[in-house]
């Protein structure tokens, strides 16, 4: 049911720009992309979300390719708290308003 | 303000025994999720409350479960009689507005052996 891919894994250093990438060729126009992550024996943690705008809150920063076929989510100053699996998620506005997770991307942050 | 809260946070039942897991969502906010994972496999979506009322119970795996929301406020997911297959963590979410990002407690663990 995902509509998104992404990377199995990712390492990045400590202190360094974390830039995490998502396909999403198939969006629609209604379409919003979602980020969440979930650190291990947590709930998903709700991070940013955009729909053809580039964003930005205290978290990270959220980046859609024009054709809005693709996005990449920026953690600017990764921090080992920062590990975790990071999900990227199509929703719909109009349609079904839950959330399909995929397999998401294992960010590690290495010190 | 206090997240969404899910009690217990462990549970370990036998085979055919109930269970009854509860969410306490945001206060003020109308939506509310249960997902659902088990070993392996992806987070599931299980079913979607606005107030009272259920808006999509298509993730419902079947009539073992049933979720209620009595009054529009917590909302307790009850498994009767729990199979082994059942073992996962539930989650429950909630959100003020149906655009709204969800928001997530940390889950009950569940373990039926």
């Amino acid at each position: 049911d995902a509509k998104t891919t992404q990377p199995p894994s990712m390492d990045c250093a400590e202190g360094r720009a974390a830039n995490l990438p998502c396909n999403h060729s198939t969006i629609s126009g209604n379409e919003y992309v979602y980020w969440y992550r979930q650190i291990h024996s947590q709930g998903p943690q709700y991070i940013i979300h955009g729909l053809k705008n580039n964003e930005t809150n205290e978290m990270a920063s959220l980046i859609i390719t024009e054709d809005r076929k693709s996005s990449t989510l920026i953690l600017p100053h990764a921090t080992l708290r920062d590990t975790a699996v990071y999900y990227c998620i199509v929703r719909a506005q109009g349609g079904s308003e839950k959330l399909v997770f995929g397999k998401g991307m294992k960010l590690t942050v290495n010190p | 303000e206090a997240g969404v809260t899910q009690f217990p946070s462990h549970s370990v039942i036998e085979k055919g025994q109930t269970v009854t897991l509860r969410c306490d969502p945001i206060s003020g906010h109308d939506n509310l999720y249960w997902y659902r994972r088990v070993m392996g496999k992806e987070i599931k979506f299980l079913l979607h409350f606005v107030k009272e009322s259920k808006q999509d119970e298509s993730g419902m795996p079947n009539n073992r479960f049933l979720a209620e929301r009595t009054g529009g406020t917590y909302s307790t997911l009850k498994v009767q009689p729990a199979e082994l297959e059942d073992s996962g963590v539930y989650f429950c979410a909630s959100s003020e507005g149906v655009w709204s990002p969800l928001h997530f407690g940390n889950g009950t663990r569940l373990t039926v052996t």
